[in-house]
């Protein structure tokens, strides 16, 4: 298995805290991926990179934001949480565009 | 933006049968993914195809490019099987776009 993991794996939060979910990787894969999975939606894109400092939006990428400063490290952060956002995330990781996706274990984020 | 829609949502069988999940998707495509989740469980990916078939052990992958459609075949199946199958598609902008899954219940 690819080494991806996701911290914090649980977190409990309230409507208007800042919260910042971290994906870290040890294989020096070019892209990484945030997505969130809600029941009648499934999986959707939040944003991508392609590299370090290179970041684009996804399709629900509203209410979001992300940073790569590093290869091993994509970080999301929800400036200012909302129930919405109440999710499943995970991060995802490739070693070029249209290759096998390695998903991580998952980030369940409650905002009450 | 590329629609993905899997059929059936949900499915119930005993073990042994064959088993089929269908994806077809709106929009030419790169590739396509299977996915699988089991419950509370990760994301597993299991197959990507851009032509023709793929086989790892009981599962089986094919996809028609032109009729823009896949199925995942499932044989001898097995209660450990019991998953949610999830099919996907890159296409257009990085990043993938996934049907809402199949969920799959294997019965001893």
């Amino acid at each position: 298995d690819a080494g991806i993991t996701q911290s914090p794996r649980h977190k409990v939060t309230e409507t208007g805290t800042p919260v910042t979910l971290r994906c870290h990787q040890t294989e020096n894969h070019r892209y990484m991926y945030w997505y969130r999975q809600d029941p009648g939606h499934g999986l959707r894109l939040i944003h991508y990179s392609y590299g370090v400092k290179d970041t684009d939006k996804g399709e629900v990428s509203d209410g979001y934001s992300v940073s790569r400063s590093k290869t091993e490290d994509f970080l999301l952060t929800l400036e200012s949480a909302t129930s919405s956002q109440t999710s499943v995330y995970f991060c995802a990781i490739s070693y070029n565009r249209d290759e096998t996706q390695y998903f991580g274990p998952g980030t369940r984020l409650l905002v009450l | 933006k590329n629609e993905v829609e899997q059929s059936p949502q949900n499915l119930t069988a005993q073990e042994g049968e064959f088993i089929t999940i269908n994806c077809s998707y709106s929009v030419g495509i790169s590739a396509l993914h299977w996915l699988q989740q089991h419950p509370g469980g990760g994301i597993v990916s299991l197959f990507m195809l851009s032509s023709g078939k793929k086989k790892h052990g009981r599962l089986i992958a094919t996809i028609n490019i032109q009729e823009k459609h896949s199925s995942l075949h499932i044989t001898a199946s097995h209660p450990r099987d019991s998953a949610v199958y999830i099919c996907a598609v890159n296409g257009g902008a990085d990043g993938l776009t996934f049907g809402k899954g199949t969920h799959l219940i294997i019965q001893p």
